[in-house]
């Protein structure tokens, strides 16, 4: 069954802690995406991947951090750094190129910052 | 930066209703358009979208959308609204390799 699962559903962390938020897609595309999304505010791209040990800043990308070691994983870190963490999480994929392809979306994560 | 915008926040329809979301956006160049919808505890997923051609796109369930370039709008409709309608629509557009997403606006449709 292919898609983009993300772990866990609900996060809480204590404030100057780092998390780190997991994406992983069995569909063998090559692109990955990272959105914030807060209410009223739509989607805002953190970090995009377009190829594996390869990846750009979006929008808002100050107090994240990625990696892309394999195809099938994308991890956003929220460091202690991000002064507003408190948020829903999307990761997405595509099979390749720059956001001009369909993107799939997993179920996102909500993180508390206490 | 361009920017995308969703004039109505929340839209409360009856079933059977017309529906027309608007969607707005500021790049003056060559745009990609798409529609996403979020239904109450499912993912994320692509309604429509519009690369090139005919300016009026049909997608699933009985969604079309309408690009009109001199208005920079993408706005969604659908004749007739039922219940299962009621979720989040995104309009995303991307410019310039710029990917923006609009704030969203909630569709409740009543039985």
């Amino acid at each position: 069954d292919g898609g983009i699962t993300q772990s866990p559903k609900y996060l809480f962390r204590k404030e100057g802690q780092n998390v780190t938020l997991s994406c992983e897609q069995n569909l063998n595309h090559d692109a990955m995406y990272w959105y914030r999304q807060d209410p009223g505010q739509g989607l805002r791209l953190i970090y995009y991947s377009q190829i594996v040990n390869d990846f750009q800043k979006g929008d808002i990308a100050e107090g994240y951090s990625v990696s892309r070691e394999k195809k099938e994983s994308f991890p956003l870190t929220v460091t202690s750094a991000q002064k507003n963490p408190t948020a829903f999480y999307l990761c997405a994929s595509s099979i390749a190129g720059y956001l001009d392809n369909e993107q799939f979306f997993g179920p996102g994560t909500r993180l508390t910052v206490l | 930066a361009q920017s995308v915008s969703q004039h109505n926040h929340h839209v409360i329809l009856s079933e059977a209703a017309s529906l027309e979301l608007g969607c707005n956006y500021s790049y003056g160049g060559t745009v990609n358009l798409f529609w996403y919808v979020q239904y109450p505890g499912q993912h994320l997923q692509l309604l429509l979208k519009y690369f090139s051609g005919d300016p009026l796109v049909k997608g699933i369930k009985g969604f079309e959308a309408e690009f009109i370039k001199s208005k920079f709008s993408f706005n969604l409709r659908k004749p007739s609204v039922q219940w299962s309608d009621t979720a989040e629509y995104f309009c995303a557009v991307m410019g310039n390799n710029d990917m923006r997403f609009g704030a969203g606006t909630r569709l409740t449709v009543k039985p």
